[in-house]
């Protein structure tokens, strides 16, 4: 079975400063990958940034970088120098990629709030 | 990448009545999927649609009330059956794209469903 868990129901973090939402997971998959995708007030999900299990360095992508430590099963996501457009729901995800038929499971999210 | 169309955006329905959704992504997809979210929720999969052959549910979703069909690789249905207030949320339609071990999930905009 496959879990994803975000301890962090809502943050609120001041314009400029980078901000780091959690993320932890359990699978029995011997091969899987992490995402954090990004939901604003409009609704549509937005994919951010992919980490596999098996990659050496951690995902960059811009100002998001997932700081992943697979022995301790976490998959954090780091946004540096934070904007108000930043403000929204924040999804951690992961894909079994063998025995789960590669469906992606979501955790139950971060509201991040930026204050100006 | 993949664009992904859903029809309706949204609706407004009446307990006891089916509402169907549909999917068309602009270019042949292995994987699609299916995700509620209900309010202020995360997303939870409701099942995998499989061309060709009867959709994979996942616990807790039921074919009866959700049957679903996928008759080729770029076009899925999902049917909300006998509707209660408890299915207003939003569903989403997704599809996994690229190799196996990454595949980035795109989405639909999503069908707001509100039963009354």
């Amino acid at each position: 079975a496959q879990k994803i868990t975000q301890t962090q129901p809502g943050m609120f973090v001041q314009e400029k400063e980078a901000v780091t939402l959690d993320c932890t997971y359990d699978t029995s998959d011997p091969s899987y990958g992490l995402f954090w995708y990004k939901q604003p007030s409009s609704g549509e999900m937005i994919f951010l940034i992919y980490q596999g299990s098996y990659d050496q360095q951690n995902a960059t992508e811009g100002r998001y970088s997932l700081n992943f430590q697979k022995a301790r099963k976490s998959a954090n996501l780091v946004i540096s120098a934070s904007q108000l457009g930043d403000s929204a729901m924040y999804f951690c995800a992961m894909r079994g990629l063998y025995s789960s038929a590669s469906k992606i499971i979501f955790g139950s999210g971060t509201r991040l709030s930026i204050r100006p | 990448s993949a664009v992904i169309s859903q029809k309706p955006s949204r609706d407004i329905c009446q307990r006891g009545t089916s509402l169907t959704i549909q999917c068309q992504v602009d270019s042949q997809v292995t994987m699609m999927f299916w995700y509620r979210q209900q309010p202020g929720q995360s997303l939870t999969l409701i099942a995998t649609a499989n061309q060709g052959s009867e959709a994979t549910y996942e616990s807790g979703f039921v074919i009866d009330k959700f049957p679903i069909s996928r008759p080729n690789l770029t076009f899925s249905t999902l049917t909300v059956s006998n509707m209660s207030p408890e299915d207003s949320s939003i569903y989403l339609c997704s599809v996994v794209t690229g190799g196996k071990d990454t595949g980035e999930l795109f989405f639909g905009e999503g069908s707001r469903l509100t039963v009354l």
